[in-house]
């Protein structure tokens, strides 16, 4: 059964502080994909980035990068000089392939940026 | 595009009253999904669909019903409502049925049962 963990339940930061959020996922398919979606205190989930399993390469989208290894089943996120618009709740979730369907989530990680 | 759809956006429900969470998508996706967010416990899947007449079973589909009747509906029916089932709800659709697109949400249904 697949399974995402998200260790860290709560982060708490200064603005400009650069932040890690972890993610260890649990699969027995060789080809699955990983998400990371955002949850801003409005509430709404926004998606930040899919990565399929056979692509390791990390990937940098402005202050927000993305470190992808099968090795140990991690796909951790970062953010480089955080702000206050970055506080919210994170979420890490597996998708095997053929599925059709289940996307399973990590229980979330909720990061405080503080002035 | 108004995207994935719900309503209501709140709703109180007394114990044992029934009622159906509404959810739309004007994609053309053939993949929908219902979620309940409960704190600490991440998002877990109650019923998906692949396309319309076709419907199955997540992680926690006790207590609730669906159907897909078109492409673009995808109600959840509570049947009995229990304190249990207060929760934050979310509908998702995506594209294709592989996997490998995200999924798109909606705004989230939040609901209380007394």
């Amino acid at each position: 059964a697949q399974k995402v963990t998200q260790a860290q339940t709560e982060i708490s930061v200064v603005e400009k502080e650069d932040v890690t959020l972890d993610c260890v996922y649990e699969t027995r398919d060789t080809t699955y994909y990983l998400f990371w979606y955002k949850q801003p205190p409005s509430g709404e989930l926004v998606f930040l980035i899919r990565r399929n399993s056979f692509d390791e390469q990390n990937e940098i989208s402005g202050r927000y990068s993305w470190n992808f290894q099968k090795s140990t089943s991690s796909f951790n996120f970062t953010i480089t000089a955080s702000q206050v618009v970055d506080s919210a709740v994170y979420f890490c979730a597996l998708r095997e392939i053929g599925t059709a369907s289940k996307l399973t989530f990590g229980t979330g990680t909720r990061l405080q940026v503080t002035l | 595009n108004a995207g994935v759809t719900q309503t209501p956006k709140f709703q109180v429900l007394k114990t044992g009253q029934s009622m159906t969470l509404q959810c739309a998508q004007d994609m053309n996706h053939e993949y929908m999904s219902w979620y309940r967010q409960d704190p600490g416990m991440g998002l877990r899947l109650i019923h998906y669909s692949v396309g319309a007449g076709i419907t199955d079973q997540g992680e926690v589909p006790n207590g609730y019903n669906v159907s897909r009747s078109t492409t673009e509906d995808f109600p959840l029916r509570l049947l009995s409502a229990a304190p249990s089932q207060t929760s934050v709800y979310f509908c998702a659709s995506s594209y294709g049925t592989s996997g490998m697109n995200e999924q798109f949400f909606g705004p989230g249904t939040r609901l209380t049962v007394l």
